[in-house]
């Protein structure tokens, strides 16, 4: 079965501090994508990354980046200079390479990350 | 970019009543749309898997009589909560596939529910 753990609920950090969101994934699958999605308030989710299994190779995208270490099942992510409007709730996700069909993702239980000003 | 609407955004209903919630995919396809729950600072679960033409599939503790999924159409899936109960109350979330891809995918505004 496929599982997301995301160990910090809550994360509390000054603005300009840098920040770390764990994930770690568990699949019996050689084959899948992650993903980390954005929630505020509104509660719309906002695309930010999808990494396949076979790409390991770190990915920054402006204040954004992620560390994909396959050994230990980890895609983590981490907000350089935070700001305000960073704060929201962040998931991990995972799915299966889908072979027919498509397939589902499966979240963790989301870290919700407070900016203060 | 694709784009997935959902409607309402936001509903109020009395206990006993039924509620439709729409899932369009506005500029795209989709054979395969699936249905999140997510309950106040909670994560978003799976509740069931719409396909285009045939019957929904619903995950474990899911109460299909309860839920009735149909997906008519390539652009549009609906979700009917029946006999809603104050329980019931969830933010309600879909994601759309389009045809002929097999990993994107497209997640609604969501839909959230109160009963009261």
């Amino acid at each position: 079965a496929q599982k997301v753990t995301q160990a910090q609920t809550e994360i509390s950090v000054v603005e300009k501090e840098d920040v770390t969101l764990d994930c770690v994934y568990e699949t019996r699958d050689t084959t899948y994508y992650l993903f980390w999605y954005k929630q505020p308030p509104s509660g719309e989710l906002v695309f930010l990354i999808r990494r396949n299994s076979f790409d390991e190779q770190n990915e920054i995208s402006g204040r954004y980046s992620w560390n994909f270490q396959k050994s230990t099942s980890s895609f983590n992510f981490t907000i350089t200079a935070s700001q305000v409007v960073d704060s929201a709730v962040y998931f991990c996700a995972l799915s299966e390479f889908p072979n027919s069909g498509n397939t589902p993702l499966v979240f963790g239980k989301g870290t919700r990350l407070s900016v203060i000003a | 970019g694709a784009v997935v609407s959902q409607h309402p955004s936001r509903v109020i209903c009395k206990s006993g009543t039924s509620v439709k919630i729409e899932c369009r995919s506005l500029d795209f396809q989709a054979t395969t749309m699936f249905w999140y729950r997510q309950f106040p600072k909670q994560s978003l679960m799976l509740m069931a898997t719409s396909n285009e033409g045939s019957k929904a599939t619903y995950e474990q503790g899911v109460e299909k009589d309860k839920f009735l999924i149909n997906h008519a159409s390539l652009t549009l899936s609906t979700l009917t909560v029946t006999s809603a109960h104050p329980e019931d109350s969830s933010f309600y979330i879909c994601s759309a596939h389009p045809l002929g891809q097999t990993y994107e995918q497209y997640f609604g505004p969501g839909t959230r529910l109160t009963v009261t």
